[in-house]
C-alpha cells in the first residue's frame, strides 16, 4: 500500500500570509494526487486534482505542484475562511490513502 | 446543482448491520463512480469503498479494514449508491461521506462530497 505523509502537521499563520504544505508518497504516484480542505464540523471540500488542477469554483489563491513522490499545496493571501485542515490523497492505485492532515490555524 | 445526500446512519450494537444510502441529484448518476470515505471522531479521513459505473464494469474496491464485512452497490434507476455494513465493530464508528468520482484516463478523482451520515457502534 502507498503511504502518504504531510508536513507540517500543523502551522500557525496570519491573515495575508502565504503557507506551503508538503505531501509525500511512499512510492511514485505520477500526478495522481488530490487536495481537500475541511473546516470543523463540515464535510471535506475538493480543492485540487491531478496535483495541480483546480476544482471548479476553487479560487486561484490555491495552487498545487509536484509529481512522483513529493507535492505541495500553496495558499496565498491567507484569509479567515482558509483556516482549516488540509488533506492530500493519492489515487494512483487501490487502496486509496489520505495523508494525516495539516491544521492551519490563526497565529 | 450536483447533490449527494447520505442517510441511514445511527446507533447500532456491535455485530449488527446497517445500510447507508447516498441519494444523488443534478447529474447523470449512471455515468459516475462513487466512493465512501469515513472519519472517526477527532481523526483523519479514511477511504472505505469505491464502485465504478456500469459502463466501466461496475466493479467495487474495498479497504482492508472493511473487506468481507461491507458491500457497496448502486441502483442507477434511482440514482442511489448504498453501503451495506455487516458485522459492525466499535472501530467503525465514524461520519460516513459519499463522494462523486470523475474518471480521467482510467484514474478516478473525487469532486463533490455529501454532508455525511454518522454511524455509532456501541453496546
Amino acid at each position: 500500500d502507498i503511504q502518504m505523509t504531510q508536513s507540517p502537521s500543523s502551522l500557525s499563520a496570519s491573515v495575508g500570509d502565504t503557507v506551503i504544505i508538503t505531501c509525500r508518497a511512499s512510492q511514485g504516484i505520477s500526478n495522481y494526487l488530490a487536495w481537500f480542505q475541511q473546516k470543523p464540523g463540515k464535510a471535506p471540500k475538493s480543492l485540487i486534482y491531478a496535483a495541480s488542477s483546480l476544482q471548479s469554483g476553487v479560487p486561484s489563491k490555491f495552487s498545487g505542484s509536484g509529481s512522483g513522490t513529493e507535492f505541495t499545496l500553496t495558499i496565498t493571501n491567507l484569509q479567515p475562511e482558509d483556516f482549516a485542515t488540509y488533506y492530500c490523497q493519492h489515487y494512483n492505485s487501490f487502496p486509496l490513502t489520505f495523508g494525516p492532515g495539516t491544521i492551519v490555524d490563526f497565529k | 446543482d450536483v447533490q449527494l445526500v447520505e442517510s441511514g446512519g445511527g446507533l447500532v450494537q456491535p455485530g449488527r448491520s446497517l445500510r447507508l444510502s447516498c441519494t444523488t441529484s443534478g447529474f447523470t448518476f449512471g455515468d459516475y463512480a462513487v466512493s465512501w470515505v469515513r472519519q472517526a471522531p477527532g481523526k483523519g479521513l479514511e477511504w472505505v469503498s469505491f464502485i465504478r459505473s456500469k459502463g466501466y464494469s461496475g466493479t467495487a474496491e474495498y479497504a482492508a479494514s472493511v473487506k468481507g464485512r461491507f458491500t457497496i452497490s448502486r441502483d442507477d434507476s434511482k440514482s442511489i449508491a448504498y453501503l451495506q455494513m455487516d458485522s459492525l465493530k466499535t472501530e467503525d464508528t465514524a461520519m460516513y461521506y459519499c463522494i462523486r468520482n470523475i474518471r480521467v484516463h482510467g484514474y478516478y478523482y473525487k469532486d463533490v462530497w455529501g454532508k455525511g451520515t454518522a454511524v455509532t457502534v456501541s453496546s
